[in-house]
């Protein structure tokens, strides 16, 4: 099946930890992004990379932190610095970073820090 | 960055009936998107919508683009109860949108039963 895995479902950590998100798609898609998704919201871009070894800041980019070594990964990590973490935190890639196209979406982490 | 706001914020209707959502937006853009959201779920592509497009079909779903008005809409015919969700309006952050895109709130349609 061809898509877009995230990994855990559930995530709860205590305030101070650092924790990672994984995200994998196997679309072949250049760009992925990371967006978060707070109660009666919609998404904000929190990172996001056009193509591989490459990524930028979006919007609410302060206590995160990405890498893309690799085409199909793209995890994204909460630090301590982040002040408000609990969160629904959703990935998506689209086939090409140069212009807009759709974005498929994974099917999304919730962290839960206390 | 820009940012789409969807209206209404809830809509429930009886199964069968049709849905109407809207979306404004704040500056130019090079299309749109529609994205539907199941309760807890990551999101769904609907449609997307050039700027030089004035109306576009799918199936049930209806979507208009009125550009000198800076709105969208997103219809839905003969509702079904699997339609509940919410759905919500994308642009490109910057107008391109390979930079990601910006959501409304979104509006959470009901159809009951």
């Amino acid at each position: 099946d061809g898509g877009i895995t995230q990994s855990p479902k559930y995530l709860f950590r205590k305030e101070g930890q650092n924790v990672t998100l994984s995200c994998e798609q196997n679309l072949n898609h250049d760009a992925m992004y990371w967006y978060r998704q707070d109660p009666g919201q919609g998404l904000r871009l929190i990172y996001y990379s056009q193509i591989v070894n490459d990524f930028q800041k979006g919007d609410i980019a302060e206590g995160y932190s990405v890498s893309r070594e690799k085409k199909e990964s793209f995890p994204l990590t909460v630090t301590s610095a982040q002040k408000n973490p609990t969160a629904f935190y959703l990935c998506a890639s689209s086939i090409d970073g140069r212009a807009s196209y759709e974005q498929y979406f994974g099917p999304g982490t919730r962290l839960t820090v206390t | 960055s820009q940012q789409g706001e969807e209206d209404p914020q809830a809509l429930s209707i009886q199964e069968g009936e049709n849905a109407t959502m809207n979306c404004s937006y704040k500056t130019s853009i090079n299309n749109l998107q529609w994205y539907r959201q199941n309760s807890g779920r990551g999101l769904v592509h609907l449609i997307l919508i050039r700027s030089n497009e004035r109306e576009k079909h799918s199936g049930r779903l209806r979507v208009t683009l009125d550009t000198s008005k800076k709105s969208s809409s997103l219809l839905i015919t003969a509702s079904r109860a699997a339609d509940t969700a919410s759905y919500f309006c994308a642009t490109g952050r910057y107008g391109g949108g390979a930079d990601g895109l910006t959501f409304g709130k979104g509006t959470h349609l009901i159809i009951q039963p």
